[in-house]
């Protein structure tokens, strides 16, 4: 099945470690995306790529690094540097028309950092 | 700037009944506009979207929206409520021609009560 498989779905992590979480589209999408979600909050934008090789920074990307090697790939690095890491992560991509495009999500990403 | 409101925080409803959920955005052109469903500790699905044309649109689960430029309003709507419908649900908006920078609201959680 087509889709965005995030990994893992749970991580608990020691306050100072990096810690990088896992995504990759079989959707032959161009673009991809990280979210943080907190709980009762909307979602805020991580970083974004549009194309292999390149990415943007979003609107919370302090503390935060991606790589974009391959188009299927987009992993996040939650460093040392995020003064609060514990959140649901959601990654999700979306094709780069020039107009209407659509976002999909995956399921998700726990990360807990005690 | 840009914004998404949902004014709504909870909301309950009775199985069988209607639901409406609102969101109001804020934003200087026609915008693309989103609803997504997130299920607890799961992504975001998508449940319906506009780009242009029939400002009432049709989604997935039998929920429709409609697009209203006057008052900038895209609500939700179902004619009757099953229990599998709880869950939280996002406005977003769509703000760049590609319509894939999204601006999100905060959310609206639904519970249905047997």
């Amino acid at each position: 099945d087509g889709g965005i498989t995030q990994s893992p779905k749970y991580l608990f992590r020691k306050e100072g470690q990096n810690v990088t979480l896992s995504c990759e589209q079989n959707l032959n999408h161009d673009a991809m995306y990280w979210y943080r979600q907190d709980p009762g909050q909307g979602l805020r934008l991580i970083y974004y790529s549009q194309i292999v090789n390149d990415f943007q920074k979003g609107d919370i990307a302090e503390g935060y690094s991606v790589s974009r090697e391959k188009k299927e790939s987009f992993p996040l690095t939650v460093t040392s540097a995020q003064k609060n890491p514990t959140a649901f992560y959601l990654c999700a991509s979306s094709s780069q028309g020039k107009t209407r495009n659509t976002i999909y999500f995956g399921e998700g990403s726990w990360l807990t950092v005690v | 700037a840009q914004s998404v409101t949902q004014p709504d925080i909870h909301i309950t409803v009775s199985e069988g009944a209607s639901l409406e959920l609102r969101c109001n955005y804020s934003y200087g052109a026609t915008p693309y506009l989103f609803w997504y469903v997130q299920s607890p500790g799961q992504g975001l699905q998508l449940l319906l979207k506009y780009f242009s044309g029939d400002t009432l649109v049709q989604g997935i689960k039998g929920f429709e929206a409609e697009f209203k430029r006057s008052q900038s309003s895209f609500n939700l709507r179902k004619p009757s409520v099953h229990w599998s419908d709880a869950a939280e649900y996002f406005c977003a908006v769509g703000t760049n021609n590609a319509g894939n920078m999204l601006t999100f609201g905060g959310g609206t959680r639904l519970m249905v009560k047997p």
